[in-house]
């Protein structure tokens, strides 16, 4: 159980473009998700946490326009990187809880790698 | 503020020996921790926590960590590596009695465990 699935795994843009990311909790509802970013041997950055049906939390110094985040129901997160650009290129793991009760419970995605060109 | 301390960025050891990898931790009031494995390209997966109750905590693959208060330190620690243990590994934290939606766990930097045949 708690399994949270990431689409696509890996993408390859062109500058300039946007690129949408999926995280999905396959066998649970997620009250809360969250956006970590990860640079090749560096821990991962949390981005912003967004709970079902409101505005997400950005973490000081992440461009929410720029990355913009939708909790539009309690199985689907998405993360849109809008005019992406190279120094974008980054893993990007997104976790998801399943209640407010327990909320040391964290379940991450496998990730998806964005290379922009 | 919270933060983890890794300070080991790589921890070499032969196969069949004991393998520690140490971590550190500040937070206000009292914490969670966790231990988190990552392979390459691929997410995080869940080893073990402490929440509260027995100090020694054991985990999945064989790894056990041991909760020190005085000391704020949170050691995993497995008794026989094996190769397939070679992957970078993350502590994390996060306070016990936050329980509201933004509750967030902050990784420390990360080390990477090479067993060597």
């Amino acid at each position: 159980g708690a399994v949270v699935s990431q689409h696509p795994s890996r993408v390859i843009c062109k500058s300039g473009t946007s690129v949408k990311i999926e995280c999905r909790s396959l066998d649970f509802q997620a009250t809360t998700m969250f956006w970590y970013r990860q640079f090749p041997k560096q821990s991962l950055m949390l981005m912003a946490t967004s709970n079902e049906g409101s505005k997400a939390t950005y973490e000081q110094g992440v461009e929410k326009d720029k990355f913009l985040i939708n909790h539009a129901s309690l199985t689907l997160s998405t993360l849109t990187v809008t005019s992406a650009h190279p120094e974008d290129s980054s893993f990007y793991i997104c976790s998801a809880r399943t209640s407010r009760d327990r909320p040391y419970e964290q379940y991450f995605g496998p990730g998806t790698r964005l290379t922009v060109t | 503020a919270q933060s983890v301390a890794q300070p080991e960025d790589q921890v070499n050891v032969a196969e069949g020996n004991p393998l520690t990898v140490k971590c550190t931790y500040s937070v206000s009031g009292n914490p969670y921790l966790f231990w988190y494995v990552q392979y390459p390209n691929r997410g995080l997966q869940f080893l073990l926590k402490y929440i509260t109750g027995d100090n020694l905590v054991k985990g999945s693959y064989g790894f056990e960590a041991e909760f020190n208060k005085s000391q704020t330190s949170f050691h995993l620690k497995k008794p026989s590596a094996l190769v397939s243990d070679s992957a970078l590994y993350f502590c994390a934290v996060t306070r016990r009695e936050i329980k509201a939606a933004g509750n967030k766990l902050t990784f420390g930097g990360g080390t990477r465990v090479l067993v060597k045949p």
